[in-house]
């Protein structure tokens, strides 16, 4: 069965520090998302791209982030300077179309 | 807004009782409702959706209701097994335009054997 993955599944970084979270969606999925969860917390909306630009971005999702498809597979998201406070799981996930998100395993990122 | 209200935040029951978890979601929510499961350290998976043009749908012992007028929806989960311990998150699309997954706070059953 075809999955969503991300690499690394876990990086550690010093704050400030650029960091970039790579996801390879399933390969006939249009509509791609980036979902952060912090430690305990609820699943939260970052950013969603379709047809090569980003469709809809949550407050969290400012300055500092940036998302990019850079090839044919990927789907990059750049933390540019990272703060203690992105420190959190972030999954990436793919759709097909309007409805249904596949999650891939997800990549911890640790600000130290 | 765009938002997505879960309750309870924990849940605990024994094996073989059933387990309710409740949602509601703001005006501007669309017509999908998924509920996703979550293990520790795992991605959240789907386990059972349900879009407006329906109010019900079974998958053997989870269950889904939704009420458009009230603007809630509700996961069942009937004769719970240990194996069903996770947090479970409810979630809602707002499609303004492009499609938004909202999901709930997450509530944390518990299954004692």
């Amino acid at each position: 069965e075809p999955e969503v993955t991300q690499t690394p599944s876990h990086q550690v970084t010093q704050m400030g520090q650029e960091v970039i979270l790579r996801c390879v969606p399933i390969s006939n999925h249009l509509y791609f998302y980036w979902y952060r969860q912090i430690l305990g917390q609820k699943v939260e909306f970052l950013v969603s791209f379709y047809n090569n630009e980003i469709s809809e971005k949550s407050e969290i999702f400012d300055d500092q982030f940036s998302v990019e498809r850079p090839d044919g597979s990927n789907f990059t998201l750049k933390i540019r300077s990272t703060k203690l406070e992105d420190s959190a799981m972030y999954f990436c996930a793919s759709s097909e179309g309007s409805e249904e998100l596949f999650f891939g395993e997800g990549s911890r990122l640790t600000v130290l | 807004g765009e938002n997505v209200e879960q309750h309870p935040s924990t849940l605990s029951v024994q094996e073989g009782d059933s387990a309710v978890i409740k949602c509601t979601y703001s005006d501007s929510a669309s017509n999908y409702f998924p509920w996703y499961k979550q293990e520790l350290g795992k991605r959240p998976q789907l386990i059972i959706d349900i879009r407006s043009n329906v109010g019900e749908k079974k998958d053997q012992r989870i269950a889904v209701t939704l009420n458009k007028t009230a603007k809630h929806f509700s996961l069942h989960i009937t004769e719970t097994q240990p194996e069903d311990s996770a947090v479970y998150f409810c979630a809602a699309i707002f499609s303004g335009g492009y499609n938004k997954l909202i999901f709930g706070a997450g509530t944390r059953l518990a299954v004692h054997p």
